[in-house]
């Protein structure tokens, strides 16, 4: 069975300064997809972005980009410029074939003005 | 933009009620997903649903729950004897195409059971 595993239970990071969260994963499988989702207070689940596995390159969306390192099996997520309203948990997912996502533990990320 | 929506925003009830969550995809959406969320810990899934039939569900999703399209617009869950340990936040995700769209979540129910 697929894992995900986020070491990092709680991150900060001062507004504006960039901020790097840490994902690995384990599959057998060779065609996936990996994704960031961000769970602000209201639990909302609001997908930040999504990485194709057989793309080599790294997904950008703004302010936000990955890491995709498909040997290592590592998914990191880089917010540059943070802001306040980016404090949240972000969930790591994988979905492989059988079409379900599979979540990690969530980083909690604090912004500090 | 459409949105896949979810009533009720917050359901209590008591231990062994049943209760039923309801789900309001987006009108072109074919593949439904139920996942909940304990407080404090991961997003869990816990079954999927095309055609009228579940397609995969978790250890999770065992003969208390059950799922269905009534009437081909909503999408519930039923847990038919509710236990403590099933309060959580649960939230119902679609989407229009495998391998091609992400899956949309809705905002989620929370359920309390007392």
């Amino acid at each position: 069975a697929q894992t995900v595993t986020q070491s990092q239970p709680e991150m900060s990071v001062q507004e504006a300064e960039t901020v790097t969260l840490s994902c690995t994963y384990d599959t057998s499988e060779s065609d996936y997809y990996l994704f960031w989702y961000k769970q602000p207070p209201s639990r909302q689940m609001i997908l930040v972005i999504r990485q194709e596995a057989y793309k080599q390159q790294n997904a950008t969306e703004n302010r936000f980009s990955v890491n995709f390192q498909k040997a290592a099996k590592s998914f990191s997520l880089k917010i540059s410029d943070s802001q306040l309203g980016d404090a949240a948990m972000y969930f790591c997912a994988y979905e492989g074939g059988a079409q379900k996502l599979v979540f990690g533990q969530g980083t909690r990320l604090t912004i500090n003005p | 933009e459409p949105e896949v929506t979810q009533t009720p925003s917050h359901q209590v009830t008591q231990m062994g009620q049943e209760v039923i969550l309801r789900c309001v995809p987006i009108s072109n959406h074919l593949y439904f997903y139920w996942y909940r969320q304990i407080l404090g810990q991961k997003v869990e899934f816990l079954v999927s649903f095309y055609n009228n039939e579940i397609s995969e569900k978790s250890e999770i999703f065992d003969d208390q729950f059950s799922v269905e399209r009534p009437d081909g617009s909503n999408f519930t869950l039923k847990i038919r004897s509710t236990k403590l340990e099933d309060s959580a936040m649960y939230f119902c995700a679609a989407r229009r195409d495998r391998g091609i769209d992400e899956q949309f979540f809705g905002p989620g129910t929370r359920l309390t059971v007392l």
